[in-house]
């Protein structure tokens, strides 16, 4: 089975700050892993996607994040905090089934609020 | 490319009456997906359609959640009679990924802005 485990519902930071939004990921094959944003009262957006091909992954609105098989994780982080960064953010994974319609399966979310 | 639609936006009812939620996939989206999202939680897998037929509904609650994709496009997802734990916003996505077919590389979903539902 898989499973995400966000750490830290809430973080605050400052604007131009750095931001960081832990996860780490339980799974028994090679995973893929997500990360989603959802701005408030609107769907989940994908933010980026590890498939394999980098360890490193560079998203939109300037967000990275890093696989790391060691640590299991899938940290995302952005150099520094807009305050339109605001919103609410889901790691997720789904499995590297050939068969690639596979369930995806989200964590619980980190809320992310940037001070002035 | 339109997105995902949903309707209604919003829904308040009272315990124990019915409701029922629409969505409309990107057009040629094979695969269709209901997410319940509880407040202060993530998205929670419903049921998960491939065409109009059903892949995954293990964590569907079927006495009282039905869901339908008669001609493999528009989903109605239906909640008959409502509790209150039922109050959450629930998702619908779709993907163009088909199960079994080779494709590689991972399966992005895109989503509808939710239908948000209170439970009384």
């Amino acid at each position: 089975a898989q499973s995400v485990t966000q750490l830290g519902s809430h973080v605050s930071v400052s604007e131009g700050a750095l931001v960081l939004l832990r996860c780490n990921y339980s799974s028994s094959v090679p995973p893929y892993l997500f990360w989603y944003v959802q701005y408030p009262n609107q769907g989940l957006q994908l933010l980026l996607k590890y498939t394999s091909a980098a360890t490193l992954v560079k998203g939109i609105n300037g967000f990275e994040a890093e696989f790391k098989k060691s640590e299991t994780s899938f940290h995302l982080t952005k150099p520094s905090a807009h305050m339109s960064d605001a919103a609410e953010y889901f790691c997720a994974v789904s499995d590297q089934k050939y068969s690639s319609a596979s369930k995806i399966i989200f964590g619980s979310g980190t809320r992310l609020s940037i001070r002035p | 490319e339109a997105g995902v639609a949903q309707s209604p936006r919003y829904k308040i009812i009272e315990k124990r009456q019915s409701v029922a939620f629409w969505c409309n996939p990107i057009s040629g989206h094979a695969t269709l997906y209901w997410y319940q999202q509880i407040l202060g939680q993530g998205p929670k897998l419903l049921i998960q359609f491939q065409n109009n037929g059903v892949v995954d509904d293990s964590q569907l609650p079927k006495d009282r959640f039905s869901a339908e994709r008669l001609k493999g496009v528009d989903s109605t997802l239906k909640i008959q009679p409502a509790k209150l734990e039922d109050s959450a916003v629930y998702l619908c996505a779709s993907s163009s990924r088909v199960q079994g077919t080779a494709v590689s590389g991972a399966n992005v979903l895109t989503f509808g802005a939710g239908s948000r539902l209170t439970v009384l």
